[in-house]
């Protein structure tokens, strides 16, 4: 089955423990994007990946990396988490480089930091 | 940051009602526009990729049309059904060398039985 695998889906953690959410598809799409998701302010993006060892920022990347050394996995990083990073986070990914392909979203990972 | 707007914010319609909602974008640069329906506790689900200046799209009873030359995009449901309750989310992007997606704050439909 085609998919987007998150894990976890749900955490609770402490500020400034390093966390790593992993994000893995099986569909070999190139694109790959994180967003967060916050009541009032919809999905914003924080990072995607065009490809292997491409990545790029979105509007709201500071706090956070990610890494693309294979094509089907984009681990989402939180050095130092805060609580203002307390939030639903989504793992998507599409066909091809352009942006111009619907997006396929994980089910999400709820981050509680404290 | 791209500025993307979806109106209304929310709605509440009687079952076999239509309706429609707008998402407004920058119409200076236009690559494409996405519009995607949102059921509370899943995952966003892809309706519609639009591309083209007239474009308009249809899936089942909901429908799209795209206008870049103004800036805005329609989405239409008719004879709504309480299953279409969700929220309905537009993204945008601007083309010109920027793979980034921006979406709107999306509109909250909910049918009344």
């Amino acid at each position: 089955e085609a998919q987007v695998t998150q894990n976890p889906r749900y955490l609770i953690t402490v500020t400034g423990k390093k966390l790593t959410v992993t994000c893995s598809q099986n569909m070999n799409h190139e694109y790959m994007s994180w967003y967060r998701q916050d009541p009032g302010l919809g999905l914003r993006q924080i990072y995607y990946s065009m490809n292997v060892e491409v990545t790029d920022k979105g509007d709201v990347p500071e706090g956070y990396k990610v890494s693309r050394k294979e094509k089907r996995n984009f681990p989402l990083i939180l050095e130092s988490p805060s609580p203002n990073q307390t939030s639903l986070y989504f793992c998507a990914s599409s066909l091809i480089q352009g942006i111009n392909q619907p997006q396929h979203f994980g089910d999400g990972t709820r981050l509680s930091i404290l | 940051i791209l500025n993307v707007e979806q109106s209304p914010q929310s709605l509440h319609v009687q079952e076999g009602d239509s309706t429609n909602f707008t998402c407004s974008f920058p119409s200076s640069n236009f690559y494409a526009l996405h519009w995607y329906r949102w059921e509370t506790a899943k995952s966003p689900e892809a309706l519609f990729v639009m591309t083209l200046n007239g474009d308009e799209k249809k899936k089942g009873r909901i429908s799209a049309t795209l206008n870049t030359k103004e800036g805005y995009s329609y989405l239409y449901i008719k004879g709504s059904q309480p299953e279409d309750s969700a929220t309905y989310l537009c993204a945008f992007n601007s083309g010109a060398g920027s793979y980034q997606l921006t979406f709107g704050k999306g509109t909250k439909l909910s049918v009344i039985p």
